[in-house]
């Protein structure tokens, strides 16, 4: 699984769009790019996943260049309740072809939302 | 519906005692994820399960550690001779094994301190 890397914490104000950039140089053809979030006290919940340039969902979109080597988490309009944690991870996650579609996550980017 | 659930919530035991953690994935779900998160870092894998057989368990640490998931619901993580490194939240993901992304349903955890 390609490595990733993303910043440790980022800050941001109510009302912000925040975006938070991953690296992922390594990445295979097969791999997607997914991201997780995670609250205090809970499990990491799914927010987004993506192959190549854009995806938009109701909770986020999902920036990938052209060449795949990073990827982009844009949050519009964050609140106080989007302060969590959120992860970067890249693999091919599809079942069969010898996958388990374990997921490896790294430290993840602890996002601080402030009034 | 329901989500993954996890039992119990927290468990406190000592040093050299053997614990047993407990999750219910949501139903029809036949992929099952364990992972242990310590504070401060990403969750890590611990085993997958696809029905009743365990397909990886290339991320239990040692033989203390065992999983079963006998009728390829319901399944239990057992901890023998515990130790004070094996506190950590313990989470439990599944995932209906359909479609090329995988997501993940991750229960609440069960936190685990070892005394």
């Amino acid at each position: 699984l390609a490595k990733t890397t993303q910043p440790i914490s980022m800050d941001s104000y109510e009302g912000q769009e925040v975006n938070i950039t991953c690296s992922h140089n390594n990445i295979a053809t097969n791999d997607y790019i997914t991201w997780y979030q995670q609250f205090p006290s809970q499990g990491p919940r799914f927010i987004i996943q993506g192959y190549k340039t854009k995806v938009t969902n109701e909770v986020a979109s999902l920036f990938i260049p052209a060449d795949r080597k990073s990827s982009t988490l844009s949050l519009p309009r964050v609140s106080l309740s989007d302060t969590a944690v959120y992860y970067c991870l890249v693999g091919d996650l599809r079942h069969g072809s010898g996958n388990t579609g374990k997921l490896i996550f790294g430290q993840g980017t602890t996002l601080q939302v402030k009034p | 519906g329901a989500g993954v659930s996890q039992t119990p919530s927290n468990k406190v035991t000592e040093k050299g005692k053997y614990v047993e953690l407990r999750c219910d994935p949501i139903s029809g779900h036949t992929a099952l994820y364990w992972y242990r998160q310590s504070l401060g870092q990403g969750p890590e894998f611990l085993i997958y399960f696809q029905g009743t057989g365990a397909a990886d368990d290339s991320g239990l640490p040692n033989d203390r550690f065992f999983a079963v998931r006998p009728e390829g619901s319901v399944s239990t993580l057992k901890i023998q001779r515990t130790e004070r490194g094996d506190s950590a939240v313990y989470l439990c993901a599944s995932s209906p094994m359909a479609g090329a992304n995988n997501e993940q349903f991750f229960g609440p955890g069960t936190r685990l301190t070892v005394l």
